[in-house]
């Protein structure tokens, strides 16, 4: 149980295109789901919270207008990364929450390696 | 600022050999911790969550420890499959409800 899924695995586009990746839990729904950066030898990092019906929570340096979360059910979370530049590359990776308590488990997709030209 | 410390970087066992994985944090107030083991090119897979000192929870081989100040996750006797980077999070009790993670420990385990 609790699977999440993410989709695309990898992208490489040229800079100034604008991509969009989508987490779906499958088994569960999720009212919380999370958006998370992980750079070569590093912690991942979280970048937004993401709640169902309403505007995403952006962490501090976190350019909301450049990474547009999306949370329209309780199955589904977007994260375009609007007009990306090759410092925009890296492995984004998001979770849903498995329950409405903030200490219920959190449970990943498998990630998306994005790489700009 | 709340902070998760792991240690070590990396580590390498032969088949059989157990150990212990630290994780040291620092935060106001702890609602939980979580151990997730992440595999290259993955995402992290969960595995445990603690939530008060003195609680123990264990999967397989895998047995994970809290204390007020860290967390210990013991390996008995792994296996060449366990090789995976291990790591810690917690959620603290005020702030963003996402996880602050920790670097991981890189483990290896030698047939």
């Amino acid at each position: 149980g609790a699977v999440v899924s993410q989709h695309p695995s990898r992208v490489i586009c040229k800079s100034g295109t604008s991509v969009k990746i989508e987490c779906r839990s499958l088994d569960f729904q999720a009212t919380t789901m999370f958006w998370y950066r992980q750079f070569p030898k590093k912690s991942l990092m979280l970048m937004a919270t993401s709640n169902e019906g309403s505007k995403a929570t952006y962490e501090q340096g976190v350019e909301k207008d450049k990474f547009l979360i999306n949370h329209a059910s309780l199955t589904l979370s977007t994260l375009t990364v609007t007009s990306a530049h090759p410092e925009d590359s890296s492995f984004y990776i998001c979770s849903a929450r498995d329950g409405a308590p903030r200490s219920s488990a959190q449970h990943f997709g498998d990630g998306t390696r994005l790489s700009i030209l | 600022e709340d902070q998760v410390t792991q240690s070590p970087e990396a580590l390498r066992l032969q088949e059989g050999e157990s150990s212990s994985l630290n994780c040291s944090y620092t935060v106001s107030g702890l609602r939980g911790l979580f151990w997730y083991r992440q595999d290259p090119g993955k995402g992290p897979e969960f595995l445990f969550t603690l939530y008060s000192a003195g609680e123990e929870k264990e999967k397989e081989r895998l047995k994970a420890t809290l204390t007020k100040k860290e967390s210990f996750l013991h390996i008995t006797a792994p296996k060449p499959e366990d090789s995976a980077t291990y790591l810690c999070a917690v959620v603290p009790r005020g702030g963003a409800d996402g996880l602050t993670f920790g670097k991981g420990t890189h483990l290896i385990i030698q047939p």
